[in-house]
């Protein structure tokens, strides 16, 4: 059975500061993607990271695909409140025609 | 172009009674797939539907059942309700079923509620 394991759990930090959050496997996924939920919504697709090494931006978001497939990071720099969500990175595996697999996530509470 | 609508988005039901949910994708999507979201357990996958066939099943009890129509509409059933099932239920369209390119669009959910 595939597992992300997501890192840390919970976050809370001052707006201005930086942050990285970790998605990691011991699992090679052909793809990982980066979703942001925020209270009372569906998560909304951020990133998808397809090739081994790949560093994506978006903004001040960089997404990071281990150069094995088997990990990602995210890192936000300058964090704001608007980034406050839950953080969730999904894998999708290399053998195809099976479900997503999910990491429970991180909770970023960025405080003004 | 629309994105994944699910309704209702609330719903408070009594434990034994069952619960419809419907989900409509993205239009040219055919597949759906279903997510039970808890606090304490993330995001669960129930199933996935792709032109009207289950693809995949997670590993739920048979009280959970879903269907999918030929306009790619979907509805999942929960029969016999119990206290345990109050969760955010999630609905995800995307355009292939698998693959490094399986990408999901989800709806806002529907926040069901079992007294």
């Amino acid at each position: 059975t595939q597992l992300l394991e997501q890192s840390p759990q919970f976050l809370s930090i001052q707006e201005g500061e930086n942050l990285t959050v970790y998605c990691n496997s011991s699992s090679v996924f052909s793809s990982l993607q980066w979703y942001r939920q925020e209270p009372g919504e569906g998560p909304v697709l951020l990133v998808t990271v397809v090739t081994g090494g790949e560093v994506k931006k978006l903004k001040r978001l960089t997404f990071q695909f281990g150069d094995a497939r088997k990990d990602s990071s995210l890192h936000i720099t300058a964090a704001q409140p608007g980034d406050t969500g839950l953080y969730l990175c999904a894998g999708a595996s290399s053998s195809g025609n099976t479900p997503l697999v999910f990491g429970k996530g991180t909770r970023l509470s960025v405080i003004a | 172009k629309a994105g994944v609508t699910q309704t209702p988005r609330y719903l408070i039901k009594t434990r034994g009674q069952q619960v419809t949910l419907s989900c409509s994708p993205i239009s040219g999507h055919r597949s759906v797939s279903w997510y039970q979201q808890t606090p304490g357990q993330g995001l669960q996958f129930l199933f996935e539907y792709f032109s009207e066939t289950q693809r995949n099943k997670g590993n739920f009890p048979g009280r959970f059942s879903g269907r999918q129509f030929s306009n790619s509409r979907s509805e999942m059933n929960v029969s016999t309700l119990e206290l345990g099932d109050s969760a955010l239920y999630l609905c995800a369209s995307s355009l292939a079923s698998g693959g490094a390119s399986y990408e999901q669009y989800f709806g806002p959910g529907t926040r069901l509620t079992v007294t």
